[in-house]
């Protein structure tokens, strides 16, 4: 069965990085793209970007560019999320979701608190 | 990319029928079939109830149906039970590999 396991929770300072990963199981690796989703507390979804797991292209949204990266190791089926210059506005669980033209299996969510 | 547009709540008895709206536009609802639809717990991940328009995960009860005309997707449940009470998001493709979330919808049982 598909599986999406997340790192666990995460506090940065304001300014910091954050790196999250999703270790994906059950079905071929680079056969997909993944995506990011972020939900501040109390609020809504939000689309980060996707990457393809076979040539590691990405695309982001245009909110997120020049301090998100995302990457993949294709050896250990991992899919990484780096959010740079944190601020308090960052704060929120971070999904990661398989692709296949929509969102078909989610990541549990990794909260990530960003405060001083 | 602007959000998709959802009523903030809707509400139904136990056995009524409702339908959430989700108005987007000519670059992204309107232009592909590729509007999803997903359910969310307070605390859990969300789960994927209606892809590509219309299309139901093996798993996922009948009683929820997706549609579209135009610029706006819906999806509407019918027969609601008290477990059906969650947050709905809508989803479309937007073109050149992005997508874009509705503001999401509180569905209450009443």
């Amino acid at each position: 069965q598909v599986q999406l396991v997340q790192s666990g929770a995460e506090v940065k300072k304001p300014g910091a990085s954050v790196k999250v990963s999703c270790k994906a199981s059950g079905y071929t690796f680079t056969s997909y793209y993944m995506h990011w989703v972020r939900q501040a507390p109390g609020q809504g979804l939000e689309w980060m970007g996707i990457i393809n797991l076979n040539g590691g292209g990405t695309t982001y949204a245009q909110k997120f560019q020049g301090r998100v990266t995302m990457t993949r190791d294709t050896s250990t089926s991992t899919v990484y999320m780096e959010l740079s210059s944190l601020r308090s506005e960052d704060t929120a669980v971070y999904y990661c979701a398989r692709d296949k033209w929509t969102f078909d299996y989610w990541g549990q969510g990794t909260l990530v608190t960003v405060s001083s | 990319q602007s959000a998709l547009t959802q009523p903030a709540s809707v509400s139904g008895s136990p056995g009524q029928s409702i339908t959430i709206s989700c108005t987007g536009t000519s670059s992204d609802v309107e232009s592909y079939n590729l509007v999803s639809w997903y359910q969310q717990h307070p605390g859990k991940a969300p789960k994927l109830m209606i892809y590509e328009g219309s299309k139901r995960p093996s798993g996922v009860s009948n009683r929820f149906s997706g549609s579209k005309s135009g610029n706006t997707a819906s999806l509407t449940i019918s027969g609601l039970q008290a477990e059906d009470e969650a947050d709905y998001y809508c989803c479309s493709y937007a073109g050149s590999t992005t997508w874009v979330f509705g503001g999401g919808t509180k569905l209450t049982v009443l």
